[in-house]
C-alpha cells in the first residue's frame, strides 16, 4: 500500500466551511497527487506535487487550493466547501523504479457537503 | 487533453468465462495503467504497460502503440474478480493519470 493513509476517512460539512483533507506517505516519494471520484465522471485530477512546495493544478482544480510544506504530507483544502464537491478523495503516490512507474492510492476520503 | 474511453460499461458474465474489457486514448502516452476497485474499497494497480504484453496469475493486459488501444483480459473468471476496472494514462511528465470511467464487472457463479 505504499504507507498511504489518508484523514479524515469520512467527513460530513456545511455549504460554506472550510475543510482541509491530508495525505501522508512514509516512503519519501517525490511525487504526490489529489484525485476526486464521482460517478459517471470517473476519476480526476485535482492538484499535484513534485516536490516540498512544488504543486500545479489539475483538471478540476477550481475551488480548491494544496500545499505540500513536507515531503511526507499532501493537504488539499476547500476554502469554502460547496455541495458540487461532495466526493470521494483519494490520494495517490507515483513509484518511479527502473521502467516502473506505477501509482499507489490511499483509501480515500468520503466528503458529504451538506 | 487526453481522451481515455473505456468498453463495456458494464459486464455481467458467468464463472469460467473469458473477460475482456478494452481501452482506447487519443493521444501518445508514455504508459497506460489499469486499476481495479473493489465495491466500497481502495484502488489498486494491476498492470503498468508501455508496449507489449504483461500477465499476472489469470489477467493479461496488452497494448497496442500504434492503435491507441489497450485489453484487460481475465481467464477463468471467478466472482471475486467482480470489481470496478479502470484504465488510465500517463503522459510522462509529473502530472497524474487522465482515467477511463470503469468497467463495473460481475462475475456469477
Amino acid at each position: 500500500d505504499a504507507g498511504i493513509t489518508q484523514s479524515p476517512r469520512h467527513k460530513v460539512t456545511e455549504t460554506g466551511t472550510p475543510v482541509t483533507l491530508r495525505c501522508h506517505q512514509t516512503e519519501n516519494h517525490r511525487y504526490m497527487y489529489w484525485y476526486r471520484q464521482d460517478p459517471g465522471h470517473g476519476l480526476r485530477l485535482i492538484h499535484y506535487s513534485y516536490g516540498v512546495k512544488d504543486t500545479d493544478k489539475g483538471e478540476v482544480s477550481d475551488g480548491y487550493s494544496v500545499s505540500r510544506s513536507k515531503t511526507e504530507d499532501f493537504l488539499l483544502t476547500l476554502e469554502s466547501a460547496t455541495s458540487s464537491q461532495t466526493s470521494v478523495y483519494f490520494c495517490a503516490i507515483r513509484r518511479l523504479a527502473g521502467e516502473t512507474d506505477t501509482q499507489y492510492f490511499g483509501p480515500g476520503t468520503r466528503l458529504t457537503v451538506l | 487533453k487526453n481522451e481515455v474511453e473505456q468498453s463495456p460499461q458494464n459486464l455481467t458474465a458467468q464463472e469460467g468465462e473469458f473477460i475482456t474489457i478494452n481501452c482506447s486514448y487519443s493521444v501518445g502516452i508514455s504508459a497506460l495503467h489499469w486499476l481495479q476497485q473493489h465495491p466500497g474499497g481502495g484502488i489498486v494497480s494491476l498492470f503498468m504497460l508501455s508496449s507489449g504484453k504483461k500477465k499476472h496469475g489469470r489477467l493479461i493486459a496488452t497494448i497496442n502503440i500504434q492503435e491507441k488501444h489497450s485489453s484487460l483480459h481475465i481467464t477463468a473468471s471467478h466472482p471475486r474478480d467482480s470489481a470496478v476496472y479502470i484504465c488510465a494514462a500517463s503522459g510522462g511528465g509529473a502530472d497524474g493519470l487522465t482515467f477511463g470511467k470503469g468497467t463495473h464487472l460481475i462475475i456469477q457463479p
